[in-house]
């Protein structure tokens, strides 16, 4: 089966810029995570979706980040403006629905940094 | 609050045995899990304990004990492909999952 896809890998902007983040989810998911991973450190919720439903988003900022996830499959993650801090790796996640055993499978990221 | 504690770096030898341990503090539980994240790469799924004890797979085994809200992985014959971060999180709820900083884990010859 096609694993967790996001787009692009790598991004690298200036301060006050915006960027956005795509992923598909595995066929089938329900549920959809997007995660912010700074360097050292585990992953930061930021975002869940059950289906097109937001489920979380308690650590979203959401007066610079927004997150959609129109039809229930596909989603994007975006930010406006950027900040210095905002420079992390962005990883997008699916489980077959958000059940205590279901395991969440991860994309491969997009490492965004801010000059 | 919640909270996950686990060593930040952990040194062993090609060929032997290490074991990673996990102390959680979280308002619930429902389950514990273990990724495996190499540099640069996602985080991958290696176990789920939910109730008390040993979970064997292969040259990877987890335990939990949620009286004293505590787990270890334990590697076995450890190979240099072994090195990674080993991250640990906890369920509180049936949607909510906590995740811990990571142990690096660094293989040596």
């Amino acid at each position: 089966e096609a694993g967790v896809a996001q787009s692009p890998r790598y991004k690298i902007i200036e301060k006050r810029q915006s960027v956005a983040f795509w992923c598909n989810p595995i066929s089938g998911h329900a549920t959809l995570y997007w995660y912010q991973q700074i360097l050292g450190q585990g992953p930061k919720l930021l975002i869940q979706f059950q289906n097109n439903g937001v489920v979380d988003d308690s650590q979203l900022p959401k007066d610079r980040f927004s997150a959609e996830r129109l039809k229930g499959v596909d989603s994007t993650l975006k930010i406006q403006p950027a900040k210095l801090e905002d420079s992390a790796v962005y990883l997008c996640a699916s489980s077959l629905e958000g059940g205590a055993g279901q395991p969440q499978h991860f994309g491969d990221g997009t490492r965004l940094s801010i000059l | 609050g919640q909270n996950i504690d686990q060593p930040t770096e952990m040194t062993a030898t090609e060929g032997a045995i290490v074991q990673i341990n996990c102390t959680y503090q979280t308002s619930g539980f429902n389950g514990l899990f273990w990724y495996q994240q190499h540099a640069g790469e996602a985080p991958t799924f290696l176990s789920y304990n939910v109730l008390d004890g040993l979970e064997e797979k292969g040259r990877f085994s987890s335990f939990l004990s949620r009286s004293k809200g505590y787990s270890y992985l334990l590697l076995k014959e450890l190979q240099m492909k072994d090195s990674a971060s080993y991250l640990c999180a906890v369920r509180p709820s049936n949607y909510q999952l906590i995740w811990g900083a990571g142990t690096k884990l660094i293989i040596k010859p």
